[in-house]
């Protein structure tokens, strides 16, 4: 069965620490793992789409890198604005216009 | 508008009634995708449409549920004799094309659904 895990489940930082966050899958086929942001009460925010091992992005203080296994969202000196639930999510299978499986999400939190 | 429109974006209704979502996608974009996202939860595939071809029902919870795309635009999510548990954020999202590196899939803000 098709599964993305995330950890940890919450991550307090203080501004300026930089940290990753993990997602690790599970899948027959990977065509392309998501990263998503998502403030309180609003709608996944696109981030970056990655689809094969080794492939890194960059925006900002964010980088995402991808293996075979897992994917890391690196946060470098965040601020209290990154602040958000960060989602992960992978496209799997051959089949056209297959779903996004999501993980449950790392809830992060940026302290001045 | 420029991106994903969803209505209502709050809704509160009684046990055992009818509701309507209704999102409308980004224009262009011929994949259209049904999320439901409760409390606590990651998110959960619903229904997906591509162009002419018959939907992917395959994460409809029940038979209440169903939805339709007319014009293969803008779609609506019906949920029959709601109960408590249909409680949740319904998202919709779209997509240009369903496969290749033009595939990003942008979300709307979605419905918040509450059944008393």
């Amino acid at each position: 069965e098709d599964q993305v895990t995330q950890s940890p489940e919450a991550l307090r930082l203080q501004e300026g620490e930089s940290s990753s966050l993990n997602c690790s899958y599970t899948v027959s086929g990977l065509r392309g793992l998501f990263w998503y942001r998502q403030d309180p009460g609003k709608g996944p925010e696109f981030l970056f789409t990655l689809y094969s091992a080794g492939e890194e992005k960059e925006k900002e203080r964010l980088k995402a890198t991808l293996t075979k296994k897992e994917s890391f969202l690196h946060i470098t000196a965040p601020k209290p604005e990154d602040s958000a639930t960060y989602l992960c999510a992978v496209q799997a299978g051959w089949q056209a216009g297959t779903a996004l499986i999501f993980g449950k999400g790392t809830t992060l939190s940026v302290s001045s | 508008g420029a991106g994903v429109s969803q209505s209502p974006s709050n809704k509160v209704t009684e046990k055992g009634k009818d509701v309507e979502l209704r999102c409308d996608p980004i224009s262009g974009h011929t994949a259209l995708y049904w999320y439901r996202q409760s409390l606590g939860q990651g998110l959960e595939f619903l229904i997906y449409f591509q162009g002419n071809s018959a939907p992917d029902k395959s994460g409809l919870p029940s038979d209440r549920f169903s939805a339709e795309r007319t014009g293969g635009s803008v779609s609506t999510l019906t949920i029959q004799r709601t109960q408590q548990e249909d409680s949740a954020v319904y998202l919709c999202a779209s997509s240009p094309s369903p496969t290749g590196a033009g595939n990003t899939i942008y979300f709307g803000e979605g419905s918040w659904l509450t059944v008393v």
